[in-house]
C-alpha cells in the first residue's frame, strides 16, 4: 500500500511556464484535496474533490486548475506560473468527507518558480 | 482573517520537558479539532484529535486539552524527546451541514527537543 503519492518531489519553472503536478491514491478513498503550504502560513486549500469528474475551489483556488478523471489521480495545473506560486505542494485524499474523516498526506511537492 | 490562531511559532524544550502548544478559535461551527504532526520533507500526519464534548483526551504521551467556553484547545506532549522535533498543525473542521465541509490549520509551531 503506497498510501498517497505525489510527482514530481521537485521542479523549477520560468515565470510563464506550465506545468501539472500529479498525485495519486490507492486507498481506494472518494475524497481528494490539494494544498500548499508557506513558510509561517500553514496549510492553505487550493481545490478539492468529491469524488471521480468532480472538482470545488477551496480558499486559495486562483492560477491553478484540477481535474480528477480518474478516481485515484487528481492533477493540479499550473497554467502560467509565477513567482507568488512558489510554494510546497501537498494532496491528501480522505475516505469522505464527514467530520471525522482523516485526511492522508503525500510527501509533497517543492515548487520554484524565477 | 485567521479562522485558527495558533501559538507559539517556534518552541525549544529540553528532553523530558512539557511542550504545550496553543490554537485558539471563533468560528462556532467548528465541530472537530485534530492535530497534525509534520516532519521535515513529509507530509503532515494526524497524531490526535478532540471532539468538543469532550474536555481532554490522552492517546500515550500527547494530551488535547479542550476548552468550550474559552473557543481555545492546546497539545502538550508529556515527556517529549528528540524524535518529537517536528512542526504540529491544529486544525478545526468546519461543519457545512450533512457530509460536507472543510479543514482550517493554523500557521504551524515548529518544535525541537534538544537531548
Amino acid at each position: 500500500n503506497a498510501g498517497v503519492t505525489q510527482t514530481p518531489k521537485f521542479r523549477v519553472l520560468k515565470t510563464g511556464q506550465s506545468m501539472t503536478l500529479l498525485c495519486a491514491q490507492d486507498m481506494n478513498h472518494e475524497y481528494m484535496y490539494w494544498y500548499r503550504q508557506d513558510p509561517g502560513m500553514g496549510l492553505r486549500l487550493i481545490h478539492y474533490s468529491v469524488g471521480e469528474g468532480t472538482t470545488a475551489k477551496g480558499e486559495v483556488p486562483d492560477g491553478y486548475n484540477v481535474s480528477r478523471l480518474k478516481k485515484q489521480n487528481f492533477l493540479l495545473g499550473l497554467e502560467s506560473a509565477a513567482p507568488s506560486q512558489t510554494s510546497v505542494y501537498f494532496c491528501a485524499s480522505s475516505y469522505g468527507q464527514a467530520t471525522y474523516n482523516e485526511q492522508f498526506f503525500g510527501p509533497g511537492t517543492r515548487l520554484t518558480v524565477l | 482573517q485567521q479562522q485558527v490562531k495558533q501559538s507559539p511559532q517556534s518552541l525549544i524544550v529540553q528532553k523530558g520537558g512539557i511542550p504545550i502548544i496553543n490554537c485558539a478559535y471563533e468560528n462556532t461551527a467548528f465541530d472537530y479539532f485534530p492535530w497534525y504532526q509534520q516532519f521535515p520533507g513529509k507530509g503532515p500526519a494526524l497524531l490526535i484529535a478532540i471532539r468538543p464534548d469532550v474536555s481532554e483526551k490522552k492517546e500515550g504521551r500527547f494530551t488535547i486539552s479542550f476548552n468550550k467556553s474559552a473557543k481555545q484547545f492546546s497539545l502538550h506532549i508529556m515527556d517529549s524527546q528528540p524524535g518529537d522535533s517536528a512542526t504540529y498543525f491544529c486544525a478545526a473542521w468546519e461543519n457545512y451541514g450533512g457530509s460536507q465541509g472543510n479543514l482550517i490549520f493554523g500557521k504551524g509551531t515548529k518544535l525541537s527537543v534538544k537531548p
